[in-house]
């Protein structure tokens, strides 16, 4: 079945830099995928939408220049937490529906560890 | 927000069926009721959706009301590795936003020996 990749799987990263996550569609096109942050023993919380060819949306409260995203194309999105915190250590994990119609399975990521020391 | 509520945890005993309810109450026509689970550490897995008609998969089954305002997860033969949390999700329908799956709490299963 259709599968979606994210790597790295785990990072760790000294705070002051910036850290690139990617989301691969594999064996499907995705006009769009999703990005969720994740704190521990709590739920996805939504932070942007992607979009191939066009700036993405983010949810309330997410920076966009803290949190920079970039669809290059329609198998690949990538994730840069630019000058990256402490606070910032998070589970985060993409999502990609495959492109038409809205009854489509949407399959997730495994995930990308970020730690920020 | 999330369009479902689940209850917070439920406990299963294994080999008996787990049912795990939602509600939805807010539910657009158009919009798809979708489950997934969580293991710890791990990407949310797929596990089945459905609008309107009753869906079943070598995974579980998807029990939906008439008034599509609630509906049921049922996995029919519990194992200790179906401890997870359970998420139902309404899909928000149409565009470029429709994929965006808004998470509530979800349901903690604990299948137990």
């Amino acid at each position: 079945g259709a599968v979606v990749s994210q790597h790295p799987s785990w990072v760790i990263c000294k705070s002051g830099t910036s850290v690139k996550i990617e989301c691969r569609s594999l064996d499907f096109q995705a006009t769009t995928m999703f990005w969720y942050r994740q704190f521990p023993k709590q739920s996805l919380m939504l932070m942007a939408t992607s979009n191939e060819g066009s700036k993405a949306t983010y949810e309330q409260g997410v920076e966009k220049d803290k949190f920079l995203i970039n669809h290059a194309s329609l198998t690949l999105s990538t994730l840069t937490v630019t000058s990256a915190h402490p606070e910032d250590s998070s589970f985060y994990i993409c999502s990609a529906p495959p492109s038409g119609g809205s009854g489509n399975t949407i399959y997730f990521g495994e995930g990308s560890w970020l730690t920020v020391v | 927000d999330a369009k479902t509520t689940q209850p917070p945890s439920m406990d299963c005993a294994e080999g008996r069926a787990a049912n795990l309810p939602c509600n939805h109450s807010t539910i657009s026509g158009n919009e798809y009721v979708y489950w997934y689970r969580q293991i710890h550490s791990q990407g949310p897995q797929y596990i089945i959706h459905g609008l309107k008609n009753n869906e079943t998969n070598e995974m579980a089954s998807l029990i939906i009301t008439e008034d599509r305002k609630s509906s049921t997860l049922i996995l029919p033969h519990a194992t200790l590795r179906d401890t997870a949390v359970y998420y139902c999700i309404v899909r928000v329908a149409g565009g470029n936003q429709g994929g965006k799956l808004i998470f509530g709490q979800g349901t903690e299963l604990s299948v137990k020996p």
